[in-house]
């Protein structure tokens, strides 16, 4: 089930199970989407990414969906498994090379 | 594919020391690259953006004589943070995109942990 904690919202999921994790942007403009996945004590790690003029991408294992008209992007894992557990985020590219502008982020919880 | 290395990975020092961290893109040119905290459980907070060979551009709310950024070459961007205190503990990325434009993906360092006494 989805929990909200002090500062981060947690998913937990059983292994083998399809997880989904959402993200609403802030900005109708943004062109380009990224979700990003955060180990304990490490750097954000690229996942998969969309650009503005996509709705559907998919990756090995991951699909990301883009709903413009809500401001919307979801994650999806398919077959979750204990080394998906970590922390992920969205990011959208506001304009340009600008910097990313990340989510609030979400752990996922991988139950054995 | 591109690889932007952080070092240190750790630094534990005393209230007004001076700490340097480094960002490297190992493997692109980057004129820009972006540093960014993180506190516990929270989210990455843009600082700073990093422009080689002119002056840094910084955030609302963050002191550019606290957290001094140089940016001398294309693939080495520095960080100092100045006479550090304990309310500066934190998780400090670094990011930088390859070139190619803005729909490419930025990528990041893996962080130093800053821990002042």
């Amino acid at each position: 089930g989805e929990s909200v904690g002090l500062h981060l919202p947690t998913l937990s999921v059983q292994e083998g199970d399809n997880s989904i994790i959402n993200c609403a942007y802030s900005n109708s403009a943004s062109d380009y989407f990224i979700w990003y996945k955060q180990e304990s004590g490490k750097g954000p790690q690229f996942i998969i990414d969309i650009r503005s003029n996509m709705d559907k991408r998919q990756g090995q294992r991951v699909t990301v969906l883009l709903n413009k008209t809500v401001k919307h992007l979801s994650l999806q894992i398919a077959a979750t498994q204990p080394g998906d557990s970590a922390v992920y985020f969205c990011a959208e590219n506001l304009a340009g090379n600008t910097p990313l502008v990340f989510g609030k982020g979400t752990r996922l919880s991988v139950i054995a | 594919g591109a690889v932007v290395s952080q070092h240190p990975s750790r630094v534990i020092c005393k209230s007004g020391t001076s700490v340097k961290i480094e960002c490297r893109s190992l493997d692109f040119q980057a004129t820009t690259m972006f540093w960014y905290r993180q506190f516990p459980k929270q989210s990455l907070m843009l600082m700073a953006t990093s422009n080689e060979g002119s002056k840094a551009t910084y955030e609302q709310g963050v002191e550019k004589d606290k957290f001094l950024i140089n940016h001398a070459s294309l693939t080495l961007s520095t960080l100092t943070v100045t006479s550090a205190h304990p309310e500066d503990s934190s998780f400090y990325i670094c990011s930088a995109r390859p070139p190619g434009g803005f729909d490419q993906p930025q990528h990041f360092g893996d962080g130093t942990r800053l821990s002042i006494l």
